[in-house]
């Protein structure tokens, strides 16, 4: 069956950092979405990418979908604590969704 | 315009007895997805429904576990002979009716503790 991994599975980093999550597919993808999803509570989608070599930005962060579309990436620019979270990456495999086991992201002030 | 919404948003149930977890999809989406998540780890896909319909239940244990998204009224996922292996957080999200691959709008989650 379709398998997505992501790595890291932690990151640490000090506050005005940078951090990126990269995403792996064992197969090709219809299309991405990225969610965010804090302690203690639920996912929040932030981005769904679909063409090949698709980039994407939102303020700090920037979101990258690879040209054989089995990768992407999540890049955030100077950390917030506001930032602090688990990054999940969620691949459409044409029914449904497989999310990856994300990437807690921790943020030291 | 209300999120999606999932009652109730913690439950206790003892070993054998049932589960029962609501989710009432955002206005206007058809489509409802329910996941399971245990602590520290990512969202396992269970079952995908609209309106009457199973879509895709290929995450969904073979035993025990039932869903179902009547006509009216919530989407109903029901756990009979609780183990305490199903502790758990339990999310349903729902999409609007062109979905498939829209972004998914994530309910609050039910977490439920089998003692």
């Amino acid at each position: 069956g379709q398998q997505v991994m992501q790595i890291p599975q932690y990151q640490h980093v000090q506050e005005g950092e940078d951090f990126t999550t990269y995403c792996n597919s064992s197969t090709t993808l219809s299309n991405i979405q990225w969610y965010k999803q804090r302690p203690g509570g639920h996912p929040v989608f932030l981005i769904q990418l679909v063409k090949s070599g698709e980039v994407k930005k939102q303020k700090r962060l920037t979101f990258q979908f690879g040209e054989a579309k089995k990768n992407s990436s999540l890049h955030i620019t100077a950390t917030q604590t506001t930032d602090v979270g688990t990054y999940f990456c969620a691949g459409f495999y044409g029914q449904n969704f497989v999310f990856g086991p994300g990437t807690r992201l921790s943020v030291l002030p | 315009n209300a999120g999606v919404m999932q009652n109730p948003r913690h439950l206790v149930r003892r070993r054998g007895q049932e589960a029962r977890l609501r989710c009432s999809p955002m206005k206007g989406h058809s489509h409802v997805y329910w996941y399971r998540q245990l602590p520290e780890e990512g969202l396992k896909f269970m079952v995908y429904l609209q309106k009457e319909n199973i879509i895709d239940e290929s995450g969904m244990p073979k035993e025990r576990f039932s869903a179902e998204f009547p006509k009216e009224g919530p989407s109903i996922l029901r756990i009979q002979q609780v183990v305490r292996g199903d502790s758990a957080a339990y999310f349903c999200a729902s999409s609007p009716p062109l979905a498939g691959d829209h972004e998914q709008y994530f309910g609050p989650g039910t977490r439920l503790t089998v003692t």
